[in-house]
């Protein structure tokens, strides 16, 4: 595809309820990432792939939250019993090499409001 | 703990004008320093980098000048246009990691 997409653009969830967030990430890009934006803050890293492999989640606030990508193409972010807290924007980027080697491309991101 | 702290947090300029986006880092093992610009409703998108050997890099009206010793860069713009009102964030990437530290981003307005 022409950039990554991310689905769905909005999400309301319900206090409790869990919610599952997709990133197609562009085509042949081998690292893709997960952020998480809070109003008015800068990005902040929540995990990292290379291809299938899950090689850094240290940015997951809590076992609630749980990614994965399976066949190193399109990744999914899962929140479990989702609390306010978690309203933000999740934004995934993708990149051809490593962030430092390559540019990273974002996503608009999927915005999520728990009510 | 910030890793990269970014300033001001808002900024006007006039068109025309030139706009400084200030950003110091602590870990002295940062060595990928690039900028983002966002604008509302939209992911971040990568508008010039450094790496720490050089001092300075330009993209037309874009340039990131980088004080190592300082531990602190910074992003001019030149002849600033109101169609670079936007959010921008300064990042640093750690070698050993594929994680970026973003500041928490300066919204530019520029008047016309």
């Amino acid at each position: 595809g022409a950039g990554v997409s991310q689905s769905p653009r909005y999400k309301v969830a319900k206090r409790g309820q869990d919610v599952a967030l997709r990133c197609d990430p562009i085509s042949g890009h081998v690292s893709l990432f997960w952020y998480q934006q809070a109003l008015g803050q800068g990005p902040e890293f929540l995990t990292y792939f290379q291809n299938e492999a899950q090689l850094d989640k240290s940015g997951l606030p809590s076992d609630r939250f749980f990614a994965e990508r399976p066949e190193g193409s399109v990744s999914t972010l899962k929140i479990q019993r989702t609390q306010q807290e978690d309203s933000a924007v999740y934004l995934c980027a993708s990149s051809s090499r490593g962030a430092g080697n390559s540019p990273l491309h974002f996503g608009n991101g999927t915005r999520l409001t728990v009510t | 703990q910030q890793q990269v702290k970014q300033s001001p947090q808002s900024l006007i300029v006039q068109k025309g004008g030139i706009s400084i986006i200030n950003c110091a880092y602590e870990n002295t093992a940062f060595d990928y320093f690039p900028w983002y610009q966002q604008f509302p409703g939209k992911g971040p998108a990568l508008l010039i980098a450094i790496r720490p050997d050089v001092s300075e890099k330009k993209e037309g009206r874009f340039t990131i000048s980088f004080n190592k010793s300082a531990k602190q860069f910074s992003l001019h713009i030149m002849d600033s246009q109101p169609g670079d009102s936007a959010t921008y964030f300064c990042a640093a990437l750690h070698p050993n990691t594929d994680k970026l530290i973003f500041g928490t981003g300066t919204r530019l307005q520029v008047f016309p």
